[in-house]
């Protein structure tokens, strides 16, 4: 199984101030079509996780452009420019490349 | 506008099982793969296998193997996820989750508490 590791465990952030947070793969997600097969969730408290990037660089529809997503091979790193207070959760990185498909151990965006 | 509506909470025995229901509406079911998550109290996720709809062909987590049982039934275009004998490690909230063109989850379902007591 490939395993997903992500830092930091938390990340307190000022409003308005960026964060980043890095997710490393055990193997390549990179497929033959060059595709990074690694997508990016955010679980708000309470709340079922939700899509923000696909494939690795690309924002799920409604997603705010002060998200960005990149990297590629076993090395990625999710951007919020600046955070504002509805970016609170916990965000996950999930590989897609193959089954099963696993996720990071999730990474705590919280307001200082 | 798509949803996944999840069945509702259960309290169940160990060794017992348990089926959770995921009601695709709004949006076209056989062919979208559709996902079964389950996140433990205060931990990460946790992907337990899926199932085509169109093919009805499942695949299991192998740490589920044996244990779960994941169908689709077309005419109601709805999913279930059964779970054999339970025990307290298996309290936790279950997703079920729409795959996408882009291998990703775009539409969860709210999510169903199964909770594992004597």
């Amino acid at each position: 199984d490939i395993v997903m590791t992500q830092s930091p465990l938390s990340r307190p952030v000022t409003p308005g101030a960026p964060a980043s947070i890095s997710c490393r793969s055990s193997q390549s997600l990179l497929h033959r079509d060059s595709t990074n097969y690694l997508n990016w969730y955010l679980q708000k408290p309470g709340q079922s996780p939700q899509l923000l990037i696909y494939l690795g660089s690309n924002r799920a529809s409604g997603v705010p452009d002060r998200f960005c997503g990149s990297g590629s091979g076993t090395d990625f790193i999710l951007k919020i420019s600046r955070v504002e207070a509805e970016d609170v959760g916990v965000y996950y990185c999930m590989q897609a490349l193959q089954a099963p498909f696993t996720f990071g151990g999730g990474t705590t965006v919280e307001i200082k | 506008q798509v949803h996944l509506v999840q069945s509702g909470a259960e309290v169940k025995k160990p060794g017992s099982s348990v089926m959770v229901s995921c009601k695709t509406s709004g949006g076209p079911f056989n062919s979208y793969t559709i996902n079964w998550v389950r996140q433990a109290p205060g931990q990460g996720l946790e992907w337990m296998g899926w199932i085509i709809p169109f093919l009805g062909t499942p695949m299991y987590a192998q740490k589920f193997q044996g244990r779960v049982t994941i169908t689709a039934d077309k005419s109601t275009s709805t999913s279930y996820m059964e779970l054999n004998s339970l025990t307290p490690e298996d309290t936790a909230m279950y997703f079920c989750a729409r795959l996408a063109q882009g291998n990703d989850f775009d539409y969860w379902g709210q999510g169903t508490l199964v909770t594992v007591s004597s």
